[in-house]
Protein backbone atom coordinates (compact mmCIF):
# COMPACT_ATOMS: atom_id res chain seq x y z
CA UNK A 1 0.00 0.00 0.00
CA UNK A 2 0.93 3.11 -0.84
CA UNK A 3 1.66 5.30 2.47
CA UNK A 4 3.76 8.54 3.31
CA UNK A 5 4.89 8.96 7.01
CA UNK A 6 5.95 11.93 8.92
CA UNK A 7 6.79 11.20 12.25
CA UNK A 8 6.90 14.31 14.09
CA UNK A 9 3.54 15.90 14.79
CA UNK A 10 5.83 19.47 16.16
CA UNK A 11 9.28 20.09 15.65
CA UNK A 12 10.32 23.34 17.68
CA UNK A 13 13.63 25.03 17.31
CA UNK A 14 15.41 27.76 18.21
CA UNK A 15 15.99 30.73 15.06
CA UNK A 16 19.26 29.82 13.52
CA UNK A 17 19.35 26.16 13.96
CA UNK A 18 19.35 23.77 11.54
CA UNK A 19 16.06 21.91 10.58
CA UNK A 20 15.15 18.44 9.03
CA UNK A 21 11.22 17.52 8.99
CA UNK A 22 11.25 14.04 8.00
CA UNK A 23 9.36 11.91 5.65
CA UNK A 24 9.16 8.45 4.84
CA UNK A 25 6.96 6.70 1.76
CA UNK A 26 6.27 3.33 0.86
CA UNK A 27 5.35 2.58 -3.18
CA UNK A 28 7.02 0.74 -4.74
CA UNK A 29 7.08 2.29 -8.39
CA UNK A 30 8.87 5.55 -9.17
CA UNK A 31 7.13 8.26 -6.96
CA UNK A 32 7.70 11.92 -7.21
CA UNK A 33 7.51 13.48 -4.02
CA UNK A 34 6.26 17.18 -2.85
CA UNK A 35 6.16 19.06 0.34
CA UNK A 36 3.27 21.81 0.30
CA UNK A 37 3.52 24.16 3.15
CA UNK A 38 0.64 25.90 5.27
CA UNK A 39 1.49 29.55 6.98
CA UNK A 40 -1.10 30.59 9.43
CA UNK A 41 -4.08 32.12 7.91
CA UNK A 42 -2.81 31.27 4.41
CA UNK A 43 -3.61 28.65 1.75
CA UNK A 44 -1.76 25.34 1.57
CA UNK A 45 0.98 25.79 -1.25
CA UNK A 46 3.80 23.95 -2.75
CA UNK A 47 7.18 24.57 -1.41
CA UNK A 48 9.01 22.14 -3.23
CA UNK A 49 9.14 19.21 -5.61
CA UNK A 50 12.00 16.58 -5.80
CA UNK A 51 12.00 16.74 -10.15
CA UNK A 52 12.94 20.16 -9.84
CA UNK A 53 16.31 19.79 -7.44
CA UNK A 54 15.91 23.25 -6.03
CA UNK A 55 15.72 24.99 -3.02
CA UNK A 56 12.80 27.55 -2.01
CA UNK A 57 13.07 29.35 0.90
CA UNK A 58 16.75 27.71 1.69
CA UNK A 59 15.48 24.74 1.91
CA UNK A 60 15.95 21.89 0.04
CA UNK A 61 14.88 18.20 0.24
CA UNK A 62 16.67 15.29 -1.69
CA UNK A 63 15.01 11.87 -2.69
CA UNK A 64 16.47 8.75 -1.57
CA UNK A 65 15.29 5.78 -2.92
CA UNK A 66 16.90 3.20 -1.08
CA UNK A 67 15.73 4.60 2.64
CA UNK A 68 12.22 5.86 1.09
CA UNK A 69 13.04 9.22 2.32
CA UNK A 70 12.33 12.56 1.17
CA UNK A 71 13.73 14.38 4.72
CA UNK A 72 13.25 18.68 4.31
CA UNK A 73 15.90 20.67 5.16
CA UNK A 74 17.32 23.94 6.37
CA UNK A 75 20.87 25.23 7.69
CA UNK A 76 19.16 27.58 9.94
CA UNK A 77 16.02 28.52 10.87
CA UNK A 78 13.70 31.66 10.78
CA UNK A 79 10.60 32.71 12.73
CA UNK A 80 8.86 33.30 9.21
CA UNK A 81 9.45 29.28 8.71
CA UNK A 82 6.62 28.38 11.46
CA UNK A 83 3.75 26.33 9.56
CA UNK A 84 2.27 23.26 9.18
CA UNK A 85 4.50 21.03 6.37
CA UNK A 86 3.40 18.13 4.47
CA UNK A 87 5.04 15.69 2.81
CA UNK A 88 3.01 14.23 -0.24
CA UNK A 89 3.66 11.61 -3.46
CA UNK A 90 2.15 11.31 -6.77
CA UNK A 91 2.24 7.82 -8.23
CA UNK A 92 3.69 7.26 -11.24
CA UNK A 93 1.56 8.37 -13.83
CA UNK A 94 -0.41 11.37 -14.70
CA UNK A 95 -3.55 10.77 -12.18
CA UNK A 96 -2.43 13.83 -10.20
CA UNK A 97 -3.48 12.03 -6.86
CA UNK A 98 -1.50 13.17 -4.48
CA UNK A 99 -1.18 10.66 -0.75
CA UNK A 100 -0.05 13.27 1.71
CA UNK A 101 1.58 13.01 5.60
CA UNK A 102 -0.02 13.73 8.26
CA UNK A 103 1.63 17.05 8.63
CA UNK A 104 4.41 18.61 10.86
CA UNK A 105 4.04 21.20 12.60
CA UNK A 106 7.45 23.53 12.49
CA UNK A 107 7.51 26.29 15.56
CA UNK A 108 10.90 28.43 15.54
CA UNK A 109 11.06 30.08 18.67
CA UNK A 110 12.92 33.55 18.69
CA UNK B 1 -6.92 37.11 -9.77
CA UNK B 2 -7.22 33.76 -10.47
CA UNK B 3 -7.42 31.31 -8.23
CA UNK B 4 -9.68 28.42 -6.55
CA UNK B 5 -12.70 30.17 -4.34
CA UNK B 6 -14.55 27.58 -1.71
CA UNK B 7 -17.86 29.06 -0.16
CA UNK B 8 -18.91 29.08 2.39
CA UNK B 9 -16.21 29.54 4.68
CA UNK B 10 -18.02 28.02 7.73
CA UNK B 11 -20.85 25.64 7.16
CA UNK B 12 -23.40 24.05 9.91
CA UNK B 13 -25.54 20.75 9.04
CA UNK B 14 -28.39 19.46 11.07
CA UNK B 15 -28.90 15.79 11.74
CA UNK B 16 -30.20 13.93 8.28
CA UNK B 17 -29.23 16.73 6.50
CA UNK B 18 -27.64 17.15 3.57
CA UNK B 19 -25.48 20.38 2.35
CA UNK B 20 -23.29 21.62 -0.76
CA UNK B 21 -20.24 22.71 -0.25
CA UNK B 22 -18.87 25.00 -3.30
CA UNK B 23 -15.26 24.97 -5.91
CA UNK B 24 -14.74 27.09 -8.77
CA UNK B 25 -11.49 28.10 -10.52
CA UNK B 26 -10.35 30.09 -12.91
CA UNK B 27 -7.48 28.58 -13.66
CA UNK B 28 -8.08 27.03 -16.79
CA UNK B 29 -7.53 23.25 -15.13
CA UNK B 30 -8.96 20.24 -16.25
CA UNK B 31 -8.24 18.09 -12.59
CA UNK B 32 -10.21 19.37 -9.43
CA UNK B 33 -10.05 17.27 -6.09
CA UNK B 34 -11.59 17.23 -2.73
CA UNK B 35 -9.77 16.13 0.55
CA UNK B 36 -10.93 16.05 3.87
CA UNK B 37 -8.48 17.84 6.64
CA UNK B 38 -8.90 16.00 10.22
CA UNK B 39 -6.27 16.63 13.19
CA UNK B 40 -3.58 14.25 13.50
CA UNK B 41 -4.38 12.59 9.84
CA UNK B 42 -3.16 15.07 7.23
CA UNK B 43 -5.39 15.28 3.88
CA UNK B 44 -7.02 12.20 2.73
CA UNK B 45 -8.98 12.54 -0.65
CA UNK B 46 -12.85 12.10 -1.38
CA UNK B 47 -13.20 12.96 -4.68
CA UNK B 48 -11.11 14.03 -8.04
CA UNK B 49 -12.63 14.56 -11.41
CA UNK B 50 -9.61 14.78 -14.60
CA UNK B 51 -12.32 16.24 -16.50
CA UNK B 52 -15.49 17.47 -16.76
CA UNK B 53 -18.42 14.95 -16.72
CA UNK B 54 -16.51 12.36 -15.01
CA UNK B 55 -14.93 11.75 -11.37
CA UNK B 56 -13.44 8.74 -9.41
CA UNK B 57 -13.81 8.10 -5.91
CA UNK B 58 -10.48 8.73 -3.51
CA UNK B 59 -10.30 7.04 -0.57
CA UNK B 60 -12.92 7.94 1.69
CA UNK B 61 -15.92 8.57 -0.80
CA UNK B 62 -18.93 6.82 1.27
CA UNK B 63 -21.17 9.37 2.29
CA UNK B 64 -19.96 12.37 -0.40
CA UNK B 65 -21.33 12.57 -3.96
CA UNK B 66 -19.67 15.43 -6.54
CA UNK B 67 -20.62 16.39 -9.71
CA UNK B 68 -18.45 18.18 -12.70
CA UNK B 69 -21.10 19.40 -15.26
CA UNK B 70 -18.31 22.76 -15.64
CA UNK B 71 -14.71 22.77 -16.07
CA UNK B 72 -14.85 25.25 -13.47
CA UNK B 73 -16.97 23.70 -10.61
CA UNK B 74 -16.42 20.99 -8.55
CA UNK B 75 -19.09 21.11 -5.85
CA UNK B 76 -19.12 18.48 -2.89
CA UNK B 77 -22.31 17.00 -1.52
CA UNK B 78 -22.23 15.79 2.02
CA UNK B 79 -24.96 13.62 2.70
CA UNK B 80 -26.51 12.15 5.84
CA UNK B 81 -24.47 8.74 5.22
CA UNK B 82 -21.62 10.70 6.23
CA UNK B 83 -21.58 9.65 10.05
CA UNK B 84 -19.04 12.10 11.09
CA UNK B 85 -18.89 15.20 8.93
CA UNK B 86 -17.17 17.44 11.35
CA UNK B 87 -13.65 18.43 9.64
CA UNK B 88 -12.02 21.17 7.45
CA UNK B 89 -12.60 20.37 3.68
CA UNK B 90 -10.08 21.64 1.13
CA UNK B 91 -10.83 21.86 -2.81
CA UNK B 92 -7.68 21.69 -4.94
CA UNK B 93 -7.16 21.80 -8.67
CA UNK B 94 -4.25 21.13 -11.19
CA UNK B 95 -3.04 21.07 -15.02
CA UNK B 96 -3.12 17.58 -15.50
CA UNK B 97 -1.83 18.01 -19.16
CA UNK B 98 1.71 17.92 -17.63
CA UNK B 99 2.73 15.77 -15.57
CA UNK B 100 3.40 16.71 -11.62
CA UNK B 101 2.21 19.94 -11.81
CA UNK B 102 0.98 21.47 -8.44
CA UNK B 103 -1.74 21.19 -6.95
CA UNK B 104 -3.62 24.30 -6.00
CA UNK B 105 -5.64 25.26 -3.02
CA UNK B 106 -8.58 26.88 -2.06
CA UNK B 107 -8.89 28.65 1.73
CA UNK B 108 -11.30 25.20 2.82
CA UNK B 109 -14.61 25.57 4.73
CA UNK B 110 -15.39 24.01 7.54
CA UNK B 111 -18.01 22.25 8.69
CA UNK B 112 -19.97 21.27 11.87
CA UNK B 113 -22.75 19.42 13.21
CA UNK B 114 -25.77 21.48 14.77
Amino acid sequence: AQRVTQPEKLLSVFKGAPVELKCNYSYSGSPELFWYVQYSRQRLQLLLRHISRESIKGFTADLNKGETSFHLKKPFAQEEDSAMYYCALSRSGNTGKLIFGQGTTLQVKP
Amino acid sequence: DGGITQSPKYLFRKEGQNVTLSCEQNLNHDAMYWYRQDPGQGLRLIYYSQIVNDFQKGDIAEGYSVSREKKESFPLTVTSAQKNPTAFYLCASSDNRVRNQPQHFGDGTRLSIL
